[in-house]
């Protein structure tokens, strides 16, 4: 079975520094990992995804995750913090097991950006 | 940009009382899923429904609940006799792909129905 594990269920950071947001999978298969934002009240908004191409993936407002199978790890990062990225991430991996490649999520992290 | 919309944003409503909540998923898109996060919890799975049949449901999706897409358009859960623990937020979410073959492709999700029962 897949499963995701976010280290971190809180990260707080101040504007301008770097962020880093952690994810480790287990898988059976290769699998597809997603990064998704959710911004207070708002719905869930695709950051970037691994599909076995590019082991470094470059997804919207300047964000990227590197894929590494040896550590199946898929850590989030960007080099630079804004005032709204305050939100909440999930680490995503699609579930080869099931029958419809579902979704299965990690629990999340909350992003903090102090001034 | 196409994208999937809920209604209701919020909904209130006494334990033991039905809910529908409502979805449009993107036009063209095949695959259809539902999915909850009880406050402070992780997103978890509910179902997905394909060729207007459900595909596969989590050991959430008990008797309770039921989908439907009645005209190709719309696509609906519905909790027969709401239970105070089925206070969460819903999650629908479409695909233009899916399966085992193609898993890579993202899942698109609305902003969500706020369930609240009293």
């Amino acid at each position: 079975a897949q499963s995701v594990t976010q280290l971190d269920s809180h990260v707080s950071v101040s504007e301008g520094t770097p962020v880093l947001l952690r994810c480790n999978y287990s898988s059976s298969y290769s699998p597809s990992l997603f990064w998704y934002v959710q911004h207070p009240n708002k719905g869930l908004q695709l950051l970037l995804k691994y599909t076995s191409a590019a082991t470094l993936v470059k997804g919207i407002n300047g964000f990227e995750a590197e894929f590494k199978k040896s550590e199946t790890s898929f850590h989030l990062t960007k080099p630079s913090a804004h005032m709204s990225d305050a939100a909440e991430y999930f680490c995503v991996v699609s579930d080869l097991g099931g029958s419809q490649g579902n979704l299965i999520f990690g629990k999340g992290t909350k992003l903090s950006v102090k001034p | 940009e196409p994208e999937v919309t809920q209604t209701p944003s919020h909904q209130v409503t006494q334990m033991g009382q039905e809910v529908i909540l409502r979805c449009v998923p993107i036009s063209n898109h095949l695959y259809f899923y539902w999915y909850r996060q009880i406050l402070g919890q992780k997103v978890e799975f509910l179902v997905s429904f394909y060729n207007n049949e459900i595909s596969e449901k989590s050991e959430i999706f008990d008797d309770q609940f039921s989908v439907e897409r009645p005209d190709g358009s719309n696509f609906t859960l519905k909790i027969r006799s709401t239970k105070l623990e089925d206070s969460a937020m819903y999650f629908c979410a479409s695909r233009l792909l899916g399966g085992q073959h193609t898993p890579n492709t993202e899942a698109f999700f609305g902003q969500g129905t706020r369930l609240t029962v009293v």
